[in-house]
């Protein structure tokens, strides 16, 4: 079955950078898009970007351009999310994820979901 | 960015009612959009997608209609698991976004 496994808790100092893991399993990891979500505590979903992990394509959401960088190693199955010049704000879970199925379908699977904290 | 705004913030109900959240984008995509349900601590379950398309093992009380800008999930007789925050979502061009949610609550 599809599972998405990410990386621990990370407690980082503003100004730091924090890179999140993402390992796939159950399917072939360069046939689709991994996307990263993020959420802050009692807040709505905030969708971060995404990366083709076959070709290594990427596009980010405008309000993280400069500071997000996702990348891959498909030896691994892995995917990472490197998120820098971290502030108090960026203090959420993030989240990865994958499209049901190729082209045409949202998120249908999940990561477990990562806590970024960021304070001083 | 595609704006998605989500009506009721908050809704109470008690079991067997039927509940309809709206949500409404601000400008059309078409039918892309997808419904997620997401309790506390868990990452988002997709329920729905293209509008109406109900997702492989989510139970048919779950339906979605609507597309350009209008949208609505309505879930017929609400069950006791089924008391969560729903998120609607636009796919139809990134960056993709998402509704601030509504939190179905007990009445």
């Amino acid at each position: 079955q599809v599972q998405l496994v990410q990386s621990g808790a990370e407690v980082k100092k503003p100004g730091a950078s924090v890179k999140v893991s993402c390992q796939a399993s159950g399917y072939t990891f360069t046939s689709y898009d991994i996307n990263w979500v993020r959420q802050a505590t009692g807040q709505g979903l905030e969708w971060m970007g995404w990366m083709n992990p076959n070709s290594g394509n990427t596009g980010y959401a405008q309000k993280f351009q400069g500071r997000i960088t996702i990348t891959r190693n498909t030896s691994i199955n892995t995917a990472y999310m490197e998120l820098s010049s971290l502030r108090s704000e960026d203090t959420a879970v993030y989240y990865c994820a994958r499209r049901v199925a190729a082209g045409g379908t949202p998120l249908g699977y999940w990561g477990q979901g990562t806590l970024v904290t960021v304070s001083s | 960015d595609i704006q998605m705004t989500q009506s009721p913030s908050t809704l109470s109900a008690s079991v067997g009612d039927r509940v309809t959240i709206t949500c409404r984008a601000n400008q059309s995509i078409s039918s892309w959009l997808a419904w997620y349900q997401q309790k506390p601590g868990k990452a988002p379950n997709l329920l729905i997608y293209k509008a109406s398309t109900l997702e492989s093992g989510v139970p048919s009380r779950f339906s979605g209609s609507g597309s350009g800008t209008e949208f609505t999930l309505t879930i017929s007789s609400l069950q006791p698991d089924d008391f969560a925050t729903y998120c609607c979502q636009q796919y139809n061009s990134y960056p993709w976004t998402f509704g601030q949610g509504t939190k179905v609550e007990i009445k």
